[in-house]
């Protein structure tokens, strides 16, 4: 089955400065690949996904890069605000089943 | 639409009870995921439904937990009986199955075994 590992656990960023979180996965036909914001309390949301025939996506602050080859795939968010505080999740999906990251919790210092 | 509901929202039951908690997804969605989150194993997928039919279920952590989906708008997820360590929070997600399709998640059930 489908093995998805997220780095790094924590991170901690001062406020305007860029987060990078990656992640890798190992079932080449792994297809789609989102990425969930999930705030204390709530259910994770949808912020960004990427296809695996796109290797770039943008959306405001937050872009969401695709390497097939090397099958990682990273989440940056620009400009990083308080609100962006938050436990981030990426995942994979292979088949009909998602599979998902250990989470990232991301830290925004005013 | 409403999105994926969730009841109840908070559940406290002593070691032993029976719990059933409770989904309704996103209407059309055909694809249902119950999800298990704590800080020690993080998200971990329990049993997947397409079309009301149960295709995963080798993420149920034994025989104390079952999973329904009698129709395309409900199910359900029981344990019984409850024990301690099955405290943490319990997610339902839906989507639909075919193509790039995000999955939905509801607000999740706060399970509490003493």
């Amino acid at each position: 089955g489908e093995n998805v590992e997220q780095h790094p656990s924590t991170l901690s960023v001062q406020e305007g400065d860029s987060a990078v979180i990656k992640c890798t996965y190992s079932d080449s036909a792994s297809n789609y690949f989102p990425w969930y914001k999930q705030e204390l309390g709530k259910g994770p949301q949808l912020i960004i996904d990427i296809r695996s025939n796109v290797g770039e996506k943008k959306d405001q602050r937050i872009a969401v890069t695709l390497n097939k080859t090397a099958k990682h795939f990273s989440l940056h968010i620009t400009e990083t605000q308080p609100e962006d505080s938050a436990v981030y999740f990426c995942a994979a999906r292979a088949g009909n089943q998602f599979y998902f990251g250990t989470g990232t919790s991301l830290t925004v210092i005013p | 639409d409403a999105g994926v509901i969730q009841s109840p929202r908070h559940e406290v039951t002593e070691m032993g009870q029976e719990v059933t908690l409770r989904c309704k997804p996103i209407s059309g969605h055909n694809s249902l995921f119950w999800y298990r989150q704590t800080m020690m194993r993080g998200l971990e997928l329990l049993i997947y439904f397409n079309n009301n039919v149960p295709i995963d279920d080798s993420g149920m952590p034994e025989d104390r937990f079952s999973a329904k989906m009698p129709n395309a708008s409900f199910s359900t997820l029981k344990i019984q009986p409850s024990e301690p360590r099955d405290s943490a929070v319990y997610f339902c997600a839906s989507s639909f199955t075919s193509g790039y399709n995000e999955q939905f998640f509801g607000p999740g059930t706060r399970l509490t075994v003493l």
